[in-house]
């Protein structure tokens, strides 16, 4: 079982949803990270948050927002989204700086 | 030019046969590599790290070129459970930076 929880597993909202992405972890990790994996590709770096600040964001659309509560949490707020937005949500945790990597098992999204 | 460059593959291989699996990176500077696997429709998981001096767990065995830049996977004996995606990974600064992964089916 993985230690980095997301919910929900599955997700289908339509353009004019607002909906939130949550991923949760209990290892300690000052590290999270927002990744998003559309089919037979790598997943692709959204954000990074390392001690609860925003320290990356890879030119995201404002149309996701994330939000690290504290350190065992990380959310993503979506809102009017795209059907090209379609993709499996992964996030993951470590230590900073360090190679102890943990992905959750993902939130597939689709927008309708 | 990609961070990471991977043969997307597929490599449909025998039960039983030796499969390698080659990536390059482009940053000199890079610190650590991985390899990841990925099942379908499931999260990559980490397979092994990679050192200079190459390291090997079990059918697996992992290493790095630091002259030509690429690191390579090779498994031994291949079991139809070993059928997945597998991502090279390359770490620099505080960010991962992923292969575009290489398809491996085991077949009976």
């Amino acid at each position: 079982d993985t230690e980095v929880t997301q919910t929900p597993k599955h997700l289908v909202m339509g353009m004019t949803n607002k909906k939130s992405l949550k991923c949760e972890q209990h290892m300690g990790h000052r590290a999270m990270y927002w990744y998003k994996q559309k089919a037979k590709k790598p997943p692709e770096l959204m954000f990074v948050y390392s001690y609860e600040k925003l320290s990356i964001n890879e030119s995201v659309p404002s149309r996701f927002s994330p939000e690290c509560p504290n350190s065992s949490l990380l959310n993503l707020h979506l809102h009017a989204l795209q059907p090209e937005d379609s993709a499996l949500y992964l996030c993951a945790s470590s230590h900073p700086g360090t190679v102890d990597y943990t992905f959750g098992s993902g939130t597939r999204l689709t927008v309708v | 030019r990609k961070e990471v460059e991977q043969d997307p593959g597929p490599f449909n291989v025998p039960e039983g046969a030796t499969v390698a699996f080659n990536c390059t990176y482009s940053n000199s500077a890079s610190q650590s590599f991985f390899w990841y696997r990925q099942d379908c429709r499931k999260e990559p998981k980490l397979l092994m790290s990679v050192y200079s001096s190459g390291n090997e767990d079990g059918r697996f065995t992992a290493q790095l070129n630091r002259a030509s830049q690429y690191i390579s996977l090779l498994i031994r004996d291949s079991k139809l459970s070993d059928s997945a995606t597998y991502l090279c990974v390359v770490n620099g600064g505080n960010q991962f930076y992923f292969g575009t992964g290489t398809s491996l089916t085991v077949i009976p």
